[in-house]
């Protein structure tokens, strides 16, 4: 199975300012990797597929990197709706996997 | 607009089941599978199994296999998750999703379905 590690668990960022979130795998899986944004009691949304392709309707201050084993979301301003958990997802093996979470809170 | 519309929350004892349904309105349900995932607290999300929508066909990941029954009923465009002999670590949310199509990544999800598991 393959591990997915976020780091940080916690990143406290003000307004406005650029936030940085990655996530490493624990064996390639390629560009195989989703990123997904959750508030609590909401459903989570998916931001980012293959790595680096923006999801319908997200805003373009959200962006992905990355290949092999490591990855990065990058959310160029952060917008007060931005604050939420994140998870990266990778589907290049079965089964597939989830990170922990970094959870992006107001500085 | 795409919706997946999850049922409310349950409180089940250990032993008994739960069923949680998920209607889907927006796309045309039979063109992509649904998949039932869930999280206990302070844990990952993990995958429990999905149903084709097209032919009903479904599959079980191996830690919940012979526990979980999921269907389809396309009528009413609603998926349901059906998950037996309760314990108390089964309490978790409870979600459903839309695979997104040929890859493995999850684009509409429900608001989660919270059951708890208590004597």
């Amino acid at each position: 199975e393959i591990v997915m590690t976020q780091s940080p668990d916690t990143l406290s960022v003000s307004p406005g300012e650029r936030a940085t979130l990655s996530c490493r795998t624990s064996q390639s899986v390629s560009s195989k990797v989703a990123w997904y944004q959750h508030k609590p009691g909401q459903a989570p949304r998916l931001l980012i597929y293959g790595a680096s392709t923006t999801a319908t309707g997200i805003p373009a201050r959200f962006s992905g990197s990355g290949s092999g084993t490591e990855f990065t979301l990058a959310i160029s301003s952060l917008q007060s709706e931005d604050f939420a958990v994140y998870y990266c997802q990778q589907y290049s093996s079965w089964p597939y996997t989830f990170g922990q979470g970094t959870r992006l809170e107001i500085k | 607009q795409v919706q997946l519309m999850q049922s409310g929350a349950e409180v089940k004892k250990p032993g008994a089941s739960v069923k949680v349904s998920c209607k889907a309105s927006g796309f045309t349900f039979n063109d992509h599978a649904m998949h039932w995932l869930r999280q206990a607290p302070g844990q990952r999300l993990e995958w429990m199994g999905w149903i084709n929508t097209g032919d009903g066909d479904t599959r079980y990941s191996r830690d919940f296999q012979g526990r979980v029954t999921i269907a389809s009923d396309t009528s009413a465009n609603t998926v349901s998750m059906e998950l037996r002999n309760l314990r108390s670590a089964d309490t978790s949310v409870y979600f459903c999703a839309r695979l997104a199509g040929n890859a493995w990544y999850l684009d509409y999800w429900g608001q989660g379905t919270l059951v708890t598991v208590s004597s």
